[in-house]
């Protein structure tokens, strides 16, 4: 495929369960970014990956969430202990070398994760 | 801190007409713009983007955007809007060396009259 995948394509949950979400990126691309959308926060950024580099984990909204990425390729996104509010869209991209900014991202069409 | 702000939440216009999205952008120096377009279901994908140069930028499905540096703008137009082209819109920014982490604006949710 050619493009970003992930999976799977929906998550449902209890609450209180850990749950994982993976993403395989484009081949080639050294970057790797998370993103979240909900409907009461829109679109936000958890986490980068660039290379071989200590990821920026800036994002992530609590201590519950954590990600790696194995080989400089596929990456897991891991979510403790779910709670109701981290119900959203989790989105995956991929990028070239990016450590200005300006190489287009690509986005795979997202894990929607529903958490009873 | 960088912001981007999309004033319109939703905007309906009629097929053939013309379009006009609205986003300003917050940030100290020159950032690297982009508009990505969601249709239901579907991942984000690229219309256009900005990085320096020409400050009128072409993109795909006949979509362009201005940079207005004086305004910290960066609207997104089609002079002939189509049925397809119902979908939202979000306007993100990039700051020089943060890595391409994007900061996106709240989207604009566009529909279209026959």
């Amino acid at each position: 495929g050619a493009g970003v995948s992930q999976s799977p394509s929906n998550k449902v949950t209890e609450k209180g369960k850990d749950v994982e979400l993976r993403c395989d990126p484009i081949s080639g691309h050294t970057a790797l970014y998370w993103y979240r959308q909900s409907l009461g926060q829109g679109l936000e950024f958890l986490i980068y990956f660039q290379g071989n580099s200590a990821p920026d984990k800036s994002g992530l909204p609590s201590d519950r969430f954590s990600a790696e990425r194995t080989g400089g390729s596929v990456s897991t996104l891991t979510i403790q202990r779910t709670q109701q509010e981290d119900s959203a869209v989790y989105l995956c991209a991929s990028s070239l070398v990016s450590a200005s900014g300006n190489n287009e991202q690509f986005f795979g069409p997202g894990t929607r994760l529903t958490v009873l | 801190a960088q912001s981007v702000t999309q004033p319109d939440i939703h905007i309906t216009v009629s097929e053939g007409a013309s379009l006009e999205l609205r986003c300003n952008y917050s940030y100290g120096a020159t950032p690297y713009l982009f508009w990505y377009v969601q249709s239901p279901g579907q991942g984000l994908q690229l219309l256009l983007k900005y990085f320096s140069g020409d400050t009128l930028v072409q993109g795909i499905k006949g979509f362009e955007a201005e940079f207005k540096r004086s305004q910290s703008s960066f609207n997104l137009r089609k002079p002939s809007v189509h049925w397809s082209d119902a979908a939202e819109y979000f306007c993100a920014v990039v700051g020089y060396n943060q890595g391409g982490k994007l900061i996106f604006g709240q989207g604009t949710e566009l529909s279209v009259k026959p």
